[in-house]
This record gives C-alpha cells, structure tokens and sequence, in this order.
C-alpha cells in the first residue's frame, strides 16, 4: 500500500504569502497524484489532478509539481478563502487510493 | 450534483445502505467512489465502481461488509455496509470520479452522510 506523507503537518501564514505544501510517496507512483482543499463543513474539492493539471475552475495561484516520490503544492499569494486542509491522494498503484493526513493552512 | 441519503445512528453489527442520486451529468459515463472521514480526521478511501457497475474495488477495513453498486437507471450508487463497527462512525461522501474506468480522481462531491455506529 502506497503511504502518503504531509508536511507539516499545520502551515502558519499571512494573506498574501507564498505557500509550499509537501506530499511523499512511499513508492514511485509517477505522476498520479491529486491534491484536495477542504474547508470546515465541506466536501473537499479537487485543485490539481495528474500532479500538475489545475481542475476546472481552480484559481491560477494553484499550482502543483513533482514526480515518482516528491510532490509539491503551492499556492503563490495566499487569499483569505484559501485558509482551509489540503489533502494529497495518490492512484499510481491501488488499490487503495490512498489519502495524505492533510496538511492545514491556517492565517498566523 | 451529488445528494446522498440513508446515513443514521445504528448499533455495532447493524447494516446500513446508503444512496447517492446524482443529477447534472451523464452519470453512466463515469466511475463513482466513496470516501469517508471520521470525526475530526482526514480522508479515507472506502470504494470505487466503474461506470457499467461491472469493476468495483473496496479498502481492506471494509472489504467483505462493503458492497458498491449501481443503478444507471435511476442515476444512483449505493454503499451497502454490513457488520457495522464503532469504527466505521465517519460522515460518508459519494464524489464522481473524472473517468469511466476505477482508478480516478474525484472530481464532484457530494455534502455527506453521517453514519453513527454505537450501542
């Protein structure tokens, strides 16, 4: 089973920072990885699918990158609304797609 | 659009079948999963069915008390869970995946279901 690993695991900033949020795989699983954002009493919605491919309708401050193990997720000027968990799932061998513990952003 | 129904409080051992209508897409070209999150924990992956019904795949904590299945008919998925454990307490979601085939993203969530195991 493919582990994925968060950090850190909570991330302290400002509105208009620069967030850098890390998913690790415990096995190459090339490019499949998706990142999530979910907000208090939501459903989660996906941002970025295949590692690097914004889902429809996500804000281009959204980008994410990485391959094989190391993936990253960056958000590069943090608006209010973006104060939310981030969650990594991985289809690169499954089952399980398997999710990361999340990672939450939260205004410092 | 995703509305799923049927959660509820239910005693350890009890069953449990949930639906989820969808509604605003061309439900039978796409795959479907269920996903879980306990209180005040992240995401877990619970089942997935391919969008003929014919390929389904489950996590190893539900894996023989979990059954998917579909209905293209009625635009519908159903979560039937058997042998019910305190363990399986979570709010349950139903999220459309961005293919036909098992093995997607999710790209369409539902708002979720609570299921509550306790005696």
């Amino acid at each position: 089973e493919v582990v994925l690993t968060q950090l850190p695991a909570t991330l302290s900033l400002s509105p208009g920072d620069r967030a850098t949020l890390s998913c690790r795989a415990s096995q190459n699983i090339n490019n499949f990885l998706a990142w999530y954002q979910q907000k208090p009493g939501q459903a989660p919605r996906l941002l970025i699918y295949d590692a690097s491919n914004r889902a429809t309708g996500i804000p281009a401050r959204f980008s994410g990158s990485g391959s094989g193990t190391d993936f990253t997720l960056t958000i590069t000027s943090l608006e209010p609304e973006d104060f939310a968990v981030y969650y990594c799932q991985q289809r690169g061998n499954w089952p399980p797609l398997s999710f990361g513990g999340g990672t939450k952003v939260e205004i410092k | 659009q995703l509305l799923e129904s049927g959660g509820g409080l239910v005693q350890p051992g009890g069953s449990l079948r949930l639906s989820c209508a969808a509604s605003g897409f061309l439900f039978g070209r796409y795959a479907m999963t269920w996903v879980r999150q306990a209180p005040g924990k992240g995401l877990e992956w619970v089942s997935v069915i391919s969008g003929s019904g014919d390929s389904t795949d489950y996590a190893d904590s539900v894996k023989g008390r979990f059954a998917i299945s579909r209905d293209n008919s009625k635009n519908t998925v159903y979560l039937q869970m058997n042998s019910l454990r305190v363990e399986d307490t979570a709010l349950y979601f139903c999220a459309k995946d961005r293919g036909y085939t098992s093995g997607w993203f999710s790209d369409l969530w539902g708002q979720g279901i609570l299921v509550s195991v306790s005696s």
